[in-house]
């Protein structure tokens, strides 16, 4: 069954520096998404992309934040200079939606740690 | 702002017995959803309701959305040792949308 991947499953960075998440959706999907769960605490929607453009961001997703579909198959998020406080999993989802389900499919996850 | 509420957060289970998961939500939408998480794990999708008053069941877990009131619920039957994870609602308003997820309830089982 097709999945999601995200690589790498671990990053340790310090802050100020930048850190790219990479994500490979569901090949013949549509949407894509990054979300963020901060540990103990619920998921947090950061943007969408869609027809190779952003469809939608939330007020987490700054000027420090940017996405970029590089070729066919990639999706990725950037962080140009990390804080503390982006310490969390950040999980990529796609979607194809369709008359029958618009179910987002969600990564394993990277675990970003800010030192 | 839409926002999304559920409960209880902490769900203590007896084996064999019945429970209950609340979602509500603020405002206006027929797309909910319901999302298992098993620790340090990823998010595992259980139920897609698109509509008032539907209802799918898979194993011990049934689930069921009312639009009007706003509210889905999550019952679970019998509750087994393999049921142990947070459970999330969350909706959306548009196929493609962004997400709005609850707080997650978080259960554990009892013998």
């Amino acid at each position: 069954e097709p999945e999601v991947t995200q690589t790498p499953s671990h990053q340790v960075t310090q802050m100020g520096q930048e850190v790219i998440l990479r994500c490979v959706p569901i090949s013949n999907h549509l949407y894509f998404y990054w979300y963020r769960q901060i540990l103990g605490q619920k998921v947090e929607f950061l943007v969408s992309f869609y027809n190779n453009e952003i469809s939608e961001k939330s007020e987490i997703f700054d000027d420090q934040f940017s996405v970029e579909r590089p070729d066919g198959s990639n999706f990725t998020l950037k962080i140009r200079s990390t804080k503390l406080e982006d310490s969390a999993m950040y999980f990529c989802a796609s979607s194809r939606p369709s008359g029958g389900t618009d179910t987002q499919y969600f990564g394993p996850g990277t675990r970003l740690t800010v030192l | 702002e839409l926002k999304v509420e559920q409960n209880p957060l902490f769900l203590s289970m007896q084996e064999g017995k019945n429970y209950t998961i609340y979602c509500n939500y603020s405002t206006t939408s027929d797309r909910l959803y319901w999302y298992r998480q098993d620790p340090g794990k990823s998010l595992e999708s259980l139920f897609v309701l698109l509509s008032n008053g539907a209802v799918k069941q898979e194993g011990r877990l049934m689930a069921s959305l009312d639009t009007k009131a706003r509210l889905s619920t999550l019952h679970i039957t019998a509750a087994v040792h393999d049921l142990p994870a947070t459970y999330f609602c969350a909706v959306d308003k548009t196929s493609g949308s962004r997400l709005t997820f609850g707080e997650g309830t978080q259960l554990t089982v009892n013998p």
